[in-house]
């Protein structure tokens, strides 16, 4: 079973327009992360927020995690259609190990 | 410098062949990491090694499946007796770290796997 759940499955915007996705996990954690994969490509790293901290910045990244709610969200700012892609909520709960929630599919149309 | 590579990059195999897939993670990388990802999700844990020593198997699917790491670099994931369920794209990351789940992991290309 996957740990993380991202929300929505999928969103199409427009370039220039924010893009907003959102992780829900279920036990306690030490860190979240964000990843990213185009189609057909490896999975790129994107920011990495521990526990004890509420918000973080990379970029046109912006990442929230909320603890008590057991979630995180992740906004991109100013689209392009560059950030086509999957992006993909990550949790350490289970031991060292990572577990993926299943994607968020972003299209940005041009 | 170089990043994760993984070989072969496609596979098509025939059920009941075994496979190996193969991953040369970033050098010096201490945590080498197993993972299986089925279009449209995300990657899922297999099994994981601190330098040559395998930390955690929980993820391998059933007996068929085993990996080695031998010298604490290359790993090597083995599919015994490949059944059609067994194709999905088959992805390595490596860390620096020993607690590769509390950093950023570098993921290759992967493997895509077919087992017709």
């Amino acid at each position: 079973s996957q740990q993380g759940e991202e929300d929505p499955q999928a969103l199409s915007i427009q370039e220039g327009e924010n893009a907003t996705m959102n992780c829900s996990y279920k036990t306690s954690i030490n860190n979240l992360q964000w990843y990213r994969q185009n189609s057909g490509r490896g999975l790129v790293h994107l920011i990495l927020i521990r526990s004890n901290e509420r918000e973080k910045h990379s970029g046109r990244l912006r990442v929230t995690l909320d603890t008590s709610k057991k979630s995180s969200s992740l906004l991109i700012t100013a689209s392009r259609a560059a950030d086509t892609a999957s992006y993909f909520c990550a949790t350490d709960a289970a031991g060292n190990k990572l577990t993926f929630g299943g994607g968020t599919r972003v299209l940005v149309k041009p | 410098g170089a990043g994760v590579s993984q070989s072969p990059r496609y596979k098509v195999t025939k059920r009941g062949q075994d496979v190996a897939l193969r991953c040369d993670p970033i050098s010096g990388h201490v945590s080498l990491y197993w993972y299986r990802q089925a279009l449209g999700q995300g990657p899922e844990f297999l099994t994981y090694f601190n330098y040559e020593a395998q930390q955690d198997k929980s993820g391998l699917p059933n007996d068929r499946f085993s990996a080695e790491r031998p010298e604490g670099s290359i790993s090597t994931l083995t599919i015994q007796r490949t059944e059609q369920r067994d194709s999905a794209m088959y992805r390595c990351a490596s860390s620096e770290t020993a607690q590769g789940a509390l950093y950023e992991q570098y993921f290759g290309p992967g493997t895509r796997l077919t087992v017709t």
